[in-house]
């Protein structure tokens, strides 16, 4: 089975664009949840979303915003970056919500911001 | 709210030693602990987990890790590390009984094994 994919791989980007990040859930999968990671720090919850509806949101403004499909996969939108959005966003799935489940990470989608 | 200290930054390590990986947390309400391995240039991949039962928990590869509520400590362990080891290791609670399971990170352990 296919693990939870993510597009792009790398972007780089300049300063007050506007950038869409893509998360395929694993097959079976009806929660997301992004994170964002930035080079030396431990990964910082962004959102969770659960059968289309967003269950928790992170200490990120209002630049950052999601959403989920029927499909169960997932957008990550970032408008008016900054250079300190430069990070990897990783996304992770999960079967349900809850602390219990384990969330399977994607490879990341690597920004850069200039 | 909860906090993940991981007290090392980088620990080198010569193969076949044995290594330990030191984290504490910091939480007002009961957690989940985990230990989660990143590859360079990959995404996080679980390690392990304490959910509840045994405060012992073990990978397949030979990593473990014991929970110490005394301590608020959940530090990993393994008595012979090997080359393909090295990774960067990150601790990680979230908190038990809730329907959102998001994740709280330490910065993360840099394991670098030398031949």
């Amino acid at each position: 089975d296919a693990g939870v994919t993510q597009s792009p791989t790398h972007l780089i980007k300049t300063r007050g664009q506007h950038v869409t990040l893509r998360c395929s859930p694993i097959s079976g999968h009806k929660s997301v949840s992004w994170y964002q990671q930035v080079l030396g720090q431990g990964p910082q919850f962004i959102f969770q979303y659960y059968e289309k509806e967003e269950r928790g949101r992170g200490n990120f403004p209002d630049r950052f915003s999601a959403r989920q499909f029927p499909n169960y996969s997932s957008e990550l939108n970032v408008n008016a970056l900054l250079l300190g959005d430069s990070a990897l966003y990783l996304c992770a799935s999960s079967f349900l919500r809850g602390g219990q489940e384990t969330q399977y990470f994607g490879p990341g989608t690597r920004l850069l911001v200039l | 709210a909860q906090s993940v200290t991981q007290l090392d930054s980088q620990v080198p390590v010569f193969e076949e030693a044995p290594v330990e990986l030191r984290c504490n947390y910091s939480s007002s309400v009961s957690v989940y602990l985990f230990w989660y391995v990143q590859y360079p240039n990959q995404g996080l991949q679980l390690l392990l987990k304490y959910l509840s039962g045994s405060t012992l928990v073990e990978s397949i590869n030979g990593f473990e890790a014991e929970f110490n509520k005394s301590q608020t400590s959940f530090h990993l362990r393994k008595p012979s590390v090997h080359i393909s080891d090295t990774a960067e290791y990150f601790c990680a609670v979230s908190e038990a009984g809730s329907t959102l399971g998001r994740l709280y990170f330490g910065r993360g352990t840099q394991l670098t094994v030398w031949p």
